[in-house]
């Protein structure tokens, strides 16, 4: 089946800083990725989507790059804001089944100090 | 604006007892999920539903039922709760019109004792 491998656990950097967050998925078919970052307390926002046709998205300075080649859709920051503090969750959605929902990876929490 | 509205938004409940979580979408969405958050587990999904009337098992279904009775609602059902069911549980709304980006409500944070 699909699964979704992402950084474990805490990062943890200093403002200003860039930040990369790895997520790299399994998958029978092409899929569609997602991030979406959730802040304490609320609900899970869609942050990026990958676009069929290989643009870079990008929202709030966050940027991923889909790399079929290695199943790779890493989220990256070059300058990381107090703001960024969150919880990050890469997803992936079958192109052939999208009504049976997302299959998320576990989650990479990142906190941003000063 | 696109909403998905849970409620309760907390609930505690006894061992055994009988739970139900709502949840409304206001986005003509076909596409219905419910998910429970869990740390060291990210979100799992445990029913979703394709529109009125359908309900089917995702991920982790064992011991939750799902109904869904209209395009707007969606509601998870515990029969007979249990410590282990304890969790933040999230619904979500989304079709394939929508960028295929579900939309995540609030949450609800159960706590079963």
């Amino acid at each position: 089946g699909d699964s979704v491998t992402q950084t474990e656990g805490l990062v943890t950097l200093t403002e200003g800083l860039p930040v990369m967050l790895n997520c790299t998925y399994q998958s029978t078919y092409s899929p569609f990725l997602f991030w979406y970052v959730q802040h304490l307390n609320e609900a899970p926002k869609l942050l990026l989507k990958s676009f069929t046709d290989n643009k870079r998205p990008e929202h709030q300075g966050f940027h991923a790059t889909l790399h079929k080649s290695s199943s790779s859709f890493h989220l990256q920051k070059s300058s990381a804001q107090l703001s960024d503090s969150a919880l990050y969750y890469c997803a992936l959605s079958d192109r052939n089944n999208y009504a049976q929902g997302l299959t998320f990876g576990l989650g990479t929490r990142v906190s941003v100090f000063p | 604006e696109a909403a998905v509205t849970q409620s309760p938004r907390n609930k505690v409940a006894v061992t055994g007892g009988k739970v139900t979580l709502s949840c409304n979408q206001t986005n003509n969405h076909n596409n219905m999920y419910w998910y429970r958050q869990d740390t060291g587990h990210g979100l799992r999904l445990i029913h979703y539903s394709y529109g009125a009337g359908s309900t089917e098992k995702g991920d982790i279904p064992d011991g939750y039922k799902a109904s869904r009775p209209s395009q707007e609602n969606f509601s998870l059902i515990l029969e007979l709760a249990t410590p282990s069911q304890t969790s933040v549980y999230f619904c979500a709304s989304g079709d394939r019109g929508n960028n295929q980006a579900p939309l995540f409500g609030e949450g609800t944070r159960l706590s079963v004792l």
